[in-house]
């Protein structure tokens, strides 16, 4: 079974450019969070989508959105990117969602530098 | 408020030594809890869960965790470390209807 395979890996933007990033969970997992991991905050959860529906939100401004689509791979993307945006950016895959009692599994992650 | 605390930051160990990776929680309800163990520049990895029952669980690469209610303490153990363990571990905490709280992380460093 594939497991959670997020692209690119390795990203360099400059200030005020807009990147997406993309997510494919697991076979069969319906439900994706991605979360911001950075050397001071740790990993913080920026949203969770279930069968296409945001269904839970972090505390980040409206600069980042995402998507889920039918086939539940997910797109996160961040506009007008500041230099606070670098970081790495973690797509985790679960059955029923995090809050339905069911473990996450990650993928590698997309290391995003904003220059 | 709900958190996750891993209260070291650093843990320093030598090979073929015992591991005890601190986590404790302050939730209001009964939480389901994980440890997760990242490489540098990697996604986390899955080591172990509890969601019931047995209060020792076994995960792997030969760690185990125990959960203690009345500490609310989820501390993962390893009888004898191997220079490859040497990543960061993260307790993470859930409830029903909330996702994940993920600790701060504890950075283990293995000595040959």
């Amino acid at each position: 079974k594939a497991g959670v395979t997020q692209t690119p890996r390795y990203l360099i933007k400059t200030r005020g450019q807009q990147v997406t990033l993309s997510c494919s969970p697991i076979s069969g997992h319906r439900s994706v969070s991605w979360y911001q991991q950075t050397p001071g905050q740790g990993l913080q959860f920026l949203f969770e989508y279930f069968s296409e529906t945001q269904r839970n939100k972090g505390n980040f401004p409206g600069r980042f959105s995402g998507r889920q689509f039918s086939n539940s791979r997910s797109e996160m993307n961040v506009s007008t990117l500041e230099l606070g945006d670098s970081a790495l950016y973690l797509c985790a895959s679960s059955l029923v969602g995090q809050g339905g009692g069911t473990e996450a599994f990650f993928g590698q992650g997309t290391r995003l530098t904003v220059v | 408020a709900q958190s996750v605390t891993q209260p070291d930051i650093h843990i320093t160990v030598s090979e073929g030594a015992s591991l005890e990776l601190r986590c404790n929680y302050s939730y209001g309800a009964t939480p389901y809890l994980f440890w997760y163990v990242q490489s540098p520049g990697q996604g986390l990895q899955l080591l172990l869960k509890y969601f019931s029952g047995d209060t020792l669980v076994q995960g792997i690469k030969g760690f185990e965790a125990e959960f203690k209610r009345s500490q609310s303490s989820f501390n993962l153990r390893k009888p004898s470390v191997h220079w490859s363990d040497a990543a960061e571990y993260f307790c993470a905490v859930g409830v029903y209807g909330q996702n994940f709280v993920f600790g701060p992380g504890t950075r283990l460093s293995v000595l040959p």
